[in-house]
């Protein structure tokens, strides 16, 4: 397996455009996570799905993000319009249940996105 | 809630030394505890991981126990190397927290 995918690796954007973060999961993995990354903040959890469907949001800083999983090997997260304190390392990562309420698989990350939004 | 606390960076140590990163945390039952890697420019990975009391992970000469009656899952190292300078990052098994995990820098 390829792991997974992200896209693009890098972007660079100006104030107030539209930023679109894409994400190819494990073949097989039913959960998906979104997380950004910065110095001050450390690696925050933005939103999760689970077969495809949004689970907890509660990370999402404000209605500026958005994220869809369409279908099982594709996610999406969008800001609109973007800002500069959205500059961060945006990655993606999927994991399966183990099988009881207790306890998850470990996660594969993606390589990231590093944003920078001038 | 369940959590973990992770020992706060950042760490320096001279090549060949003893690396000891302390983890504890507070869980309701008995998930999965998790020592990520995260190498500069990189996604994290999994060093390590033990599933049940008293198991031990193992990894690259990285090593961790399940200590429940100490609730700690103390990452240690017995040779550093400079290729282990990294951030590292302590995880349960039933939470999404990794927080801003602790940097490890080996000098020659």
């Amino acid at each position: 397996d390829a792991g997974v995918i992200q896209s693009p690796r890098h972007e660079v954007t100006e104030m107030g455009q539209e930023v679109t973060l894409r994400c190819k999961p494990i073949s097989g993995h039913d959960y998906l996570f979104w997380y950004r990354q910065t110095m001050m903040r450390g690696l925050e959890l933005l939103i999760y799905f689970n077969n495809n469907v949004p689970i907890d949001d509660s990370g999402m800083p404000e209605d500026r993000f958005s994220a869809k999983m369409p279908n099982a090997s594709f996610s999406t997260l969008k800001i609109q319009p973007s800002e500069p304190r959205d500059s961060a390392v945006y990655f993606c990562a999927s994991s399966s249940l183990v099988g009881t309420i207790y306890s998850y698989n470990e996660q594969f990350f993606g390589p990231g996105t590093r944003l920078t939004v001038l | 809630g369940d959590s973990v606390t992770q020992m706060e960076g950042p760490v320096t140590l001279s090549e060949e030394a003893f690396l000891t990163i302390n983890c504890t945390y507070t869980a309701t039952g008995y998930p999965s505890l998790f020592w990520y890697v995260q190498y500069p420019g990189e996604g994290l990975q999994l060093l390590l991981k033990a599933t049940k009391a008293d198991d031990k992970g193992s990894n690259k000469g990285f090593e961790a126990t399940y200590r429940k009656e100490t609730t700690s899952f103390h990452l240690e190292k017995g040779s550093v190397q400079v290729s282990d300078s990294a951030v590292y990052f302590c995880a349960l098994g039933n939470q999404f927290y990794f927080g801003t995990g602790t940097s490890l820098t080996v000098i020659p």
